[in-house]
């Protein structure tokens, strides 16, 4: 059974701090790897996919892919209280059009 | 555009009954998915299509059956419902050459059954 694994939270951080989150996959074959944002009652919105290990940036975001541990996580610079939602980890096991998503981290962030 | 739209919005059906989930593009993509979201998990992948006329099976396709004749619709059917079929059910699409790399997504449609 392939999985992704996150901690369902909620993670709670003050408003300016860095929020991490982060997820687990058990297949080492997977390509590519997907952060998606959901708020409450919506439809899920990506935020960035990372294919290399190492960082990837973008605006306040940032995504961090370890291959050889299996991880991956999302780092929010700055949290705004307007970043609370569910963030849901996604990977793409092999060349396939199917994504594995985990069941996403609840994060709240206090102002 | 109206990007990628789905109706119902919320249905309830009993058990046993058949109900078709609409969902439509007017993006001109090619792929287009099918997924279901129980409460408090994530997203799982019923069915996919990547044009008119071809589909394939996601990681949860038993107990239901979708088509897809023309490139803007993609409809899902649920036979026979159950219980477990309790769930959001969304639509996404993607545009040619960018697979699951980029999916939009549609409002949703949740589905109770009683």
């Amino acid at each position: 059974q392939k999985e992704v694994e996150q901690n369902s939270g909620p993670l709670s951080v003050p408003e300016g701090a860095i929020a991490s989150l982060n997820c687990t996959y058990s297949d080492r074959g997977s390509q590519s790897f997907f952060w998606y944002r959901q708020y409450s009652g919506k439809s899920p919105e990506l935020i960035m996919f990372i294919y290399s290990n190492g960082d990837k940036e973008d605006g306040r975001f940032t995504a961090q892919l370890n291959k050889a541990s299996q991880y991956v996580s999302l780092l929010i610079r700055d949290s705004q209280p307007s970043d609370s939602a569910t963030y849901l980890c996604a990977v793409r096991m092999d060349s396939s059009y199917k994504l594995i998503f985990g069941s996403g981290t609840r994060l709240l962030v206090r102002p | 555009n109206a990007g990628v739209t789905q109706t119902p919005k919320f249905r309830i059906l009993k058990i046993g009954q058949s109900m078709t989930l609409q969902c439509a593009q007017d993006m001109n993509h090619n792929y287009m998915y099918w997924y279901r979201q129980d409460p408090g998990m994530g997203l799982k992948l019923i069915y996919y299509s990547v044009g008119a006329g071809i589909t394939d099976k996601g990681e949860v396709p038993n107990g239901y059956n979708v088509s897809r004749s023309t490139t803007e619709d993609f409809p899902l059917r649920l036979e026979l419902a159950a219980p477990s079929q309790t769930s959001v059910y969304f639509c996404a699409s993607s545009p040619p050459g960018q697979g699951v790399e980029t999916q939009y997504f549609g409002p949703g449609t949740r589905l109770l059954v009683l």
